[in-house]
């Protein structure tokens, strides 16, 4: 059972915009920022939003992240065929002292 | 560019030890917080331990504590995770990663941005 909560899949077709959330609490999103890795599946993960809305050099502006209250969205415009992978966001617990992340969304564009 | 390449994973029954290592190229790990992260079969991302630039502070998943010691040797580069006592449950492809820490007032900004490609453990008898 992870600490941060995610859907655990989510589809759209090309072209489209799709929202990834992830839900927490006052000890972890709520009083610290949050990061967003894609994997795509037998690959290391990629860190692609961290800050809660910036992008690593390299990451396009098709991705972007927000952060409200306990909860983060992760946002993918022009959906792309490449999108297509497990998405996972993390922040640091500062009641547990730890790293923690979601489950994990599959992201399938149809 | 930078690279991590972790190694040592392999088949072990439970009970038994294993000693991961994280070797770095292309940048000096002696300024930064290194972690590992694992990832069991199907599952999603848990962080497991990390440990301070001098090696003098580390934190640990309870899950782990007890059982698994980070450390690193900043001369050779390296990030070592020792396993021990491994459980059916540790088995999973084992991740070293380069960590960020910010903080701004009383927020902790915290995130991976360099990964190595993984090293599997499985523990089964």
């Amino acid at each position: 059972q992870s600490v941060l909560t995610q859907p655990p899949s989510v589809s759209a077709t090309p072209g489209q915009k799709v929202t990834i959330s992830c839900s927490g609490g006052t000890s972890n999103i709520g009083n610290n920022y949050v990061s967003w890795y894609q994997q795509v599946p037998g690959t290391a993960p990629k860190l692609i939003i961290y800050d809660n809305n910036k992008r690593p050099s390299g990451i396009p502006d098709r991705f972007s992240g927000s952060k409200s209250g306990t909860s983060a969205t992760l946002g993918i415009t022009g959906l792309q065929t490449g999108d297509e992978a497990d998405y996972h966001c993390g922040t640091w617990d500062s009641a547990l002292d730890v790293v923690v992340f979601g489950g994990g969304t599959k992201l399938t564009v149809l | 560019e930078a690279q991590l390449e972790e190694s040592g994973g392999d088949l072990v029954q439970p009970g038994g030890s294993l000693r991961l290592s994280c070797a770095a190229s292309g940048f000096s790990i002696s300024k930064d917080w290194m972690s590992w992260v694992r990832q069991a079969p199907g599952k999603g991302l848990e962080w497991v331990a990390n440990i301070r630039q001098d090696g003098k502070s580390e934190y640990y998943v309870d899950s782990v504590k007890g059982r698994f010691t980070i450390s690193r040797d900043n001369a050779k580069n390296s990030v070592y995770l020792q396993m021990n006592n491994l459980r059916a449950d540790d088995t999973a492809i084992y991740y070293c990663a380069r960590e960020m820490w910010t903080k701004h007032g009383d927020f902790w900004s915290g995130y991976s941005d360099w990964w190595g490609q993984g090293t599997l453990v499985t523990v089964s008898s």
